[in-house]
């Protein structure tokens, strides 16, 4: 069965610092990985995902995410935090199928930047 | 292009009451996923359904139930309320790539239990 965890459910960075979220994933088939943000009182937006091809992928706001299969990990970063970035930030993975939707999600790491 | 809209954003109900949300996906997406989210849990899988038939289902009691209609919209009921039932519910609308599905989420319908 697949998983997911999130070490880490509350970071606190100061602005301009990097941000390192850390996920790692138990998977029996090839991952697919996806990197979610929530603001509160909202859904989850899509940041980024790894499907195939280049490990370390770039998605929206400046982040980004490295795969690397041999630690089953899937952390993200950001060099610079931003105020705006303080949000809850899920990790997930899928099956890899194009025939589910399904998604196996972390707990969630709640990132606080202080200014 | 239109995103996930899930009605209504805000319920309160009372605690044995039945209750149903509603979901209309992206248009051209045929799949439609419900999660739970609750602080103690965080998000949990219910169902997916893809062209009106249930295709995933998660460990949840028989009082979640949900359908698809024709034109892809989703609804999700939830019979006998119970206080635990308070969470905020996410709807996601998905469209298959090669290898995998990108699913895209609503901003979720808050459900209160008291």
């Amino acid at each position: 069965a697949q998983s997911v965890t999130q070490l880490g459910s509350h970071v606190s960075v100061s602005e301009g610092a990097l941000v390192l979220l850390r996920c790692n994933y138990s998977s029996s088939v090839p991952p697919y990985l996806f990197w979610y943000v929530q603001y509160p009182n909202q859904g989850l937006q899509l940041l980024l995902k790894y499907t195939t091809g280049a490990t370390l992928v770039k998605g929206i706001n400046g982040f980004e995410a490295e795969f690397k299969k041999s630690e089953t990990s899937f952390h993200l970063t950001k060099p610079s935090a931003h105020m705006s970035d303080a949000a809850e930030y899920f990790c997930a993975v899928s099956e890899g199928s194009s025939n589910t939707g399904k998604l196996i999600f972390g707990q969630g790491t709640t990132l606080q930047v202080k200014p | 292009k239109a995103g996930v809209t899930q009605t209504p954003r805000y319920l309160i109900k009372t605690r044995g009451q039945q209750v149903t949300l509603s979901c209309s996906p992206i248009s051209g997406h045929r799949s439609v996923s419900w999660y739970q989210q609750t602080p103690g849990q965080g998000l949990q899988f219910l169902f997916e359904y893809f062209s009106e038939t249930q295709r995933n289902k998660g460990n949840f009691p028989g009082r979640f139930s949900g359908r698809q209609f024709s034109n892809s919209r989703s609804e999700m009921n939830v019979s006998t309320l119970e206080l635990g039932d308070s969470a905020l519910y996410l709807c996601a609308s998905s469209i298959p790539r090669q290898d995998y599905t990108e699913a895209f989420f609503g901003q979720g319908t808050r459900l209160t239990v008291v």
